[in-house]
């Protein structure tokens, strides 16, 4: 079967503790992403990268890490440094830069739910 | 600042009936859009999506209307099902200098309840 793959579903951390999500794709999809869902509000996002070996800081970057090694993985580490890391946390894949006048649909992971206690 | 909104919380609708859901943005820059379904604890599902150089898209029940001069799109789901009671986001891709990827941007989403 192809798709996003997120694990764990559920994960629990102490605060001060560094903590990695994990996504892998076998979608052979360039462009891998993260997001973070708050309770009545919409997806925003963290890190994004387009092709292996680079990534781009998004909307909210800020306490969080990533690496892109393989094409197929995209981990998240979320540090200490995050003041607010209790949330939903959600990976996306796409194909990578479209043709003028197409789409590039992303296609989402099941989620994470990170709660620090 | 929101560049794209859904004014919209929520929206009950009768099963059998036509649900309209609505997006409005503000960046003209927008070159595409699409819609995600998502229900609790999973990730968004994709559903449709349209070109900015398009003023319609239909899939199935799936129909998103795009209206560039308003800066509002829409999404009819006819006839509503119970199964299609979710929550639903929109996105619009900006895009980048230089034609590169851009990134999407979403609304912070509407519950849909479908009523049997």
């Amino acid at each position: 079967d192809g798709g996003i793959t997120q694990s764990p579903k559920y994960l629990f951390r102490k605060e001060g503790q560094n903590v990695t999500l994990s996504c892998e794709q076998n979608l052979n999809h360039d462009a891998m992403y993260w997001y973070r869902q708050d309770p009545g509000q919409g997806l925003r996002l963290i890190y994004y990268s387009q092709i292996v070996n680079d990534f781009q800081k998004g909307d909210i970057a800020e306490g969080y890490s990533v690496s892109r090694e393989k094409k197929e993985s995209f981990p998240l580490t979320v540090t200490s440094a995050q003041k607010n890391p209790t949330a939903f946390y959600l990976c996306a894949s796409s194909m990578g830069p479209p043709l003028a006048g197409s789409t590039d649909t992303q296609y989402f992971g099941p989620g994470t739910r990170l709660t620090v206690l | 600042d929101q560049q794209v909104k859904q004014n919209s919380p929520s929206l009950s609708v009768q099963e059998g009936r036509i649900s309209i859901l609505n997006c409005d943005y503000t960046n003209s820059m927008f070159d595409y859009f699409l819609w995600y379904k998502k229900y609790p604890a999973e990730g968004p599902t994709f559903l449709i999506s349209i070109s900015s150089i398009k003023d319609k898209n239909e899939d199935g029940r799936f129909t998103v209307f795009l209206n560039k001069s308003a800066k509002h799109l829409s999404l009819h789901i006819v006839p509503s099902q119970p199964g299609d009671s979710a929550v639903y986001f929109c996105a619009a891709n900006a895009p980048r200098r230089g034609g590169s990827q851009g990134n999407l941007i979403f609304g912070k989403g509407t519950k849909l309840s479908v009523k049997p």
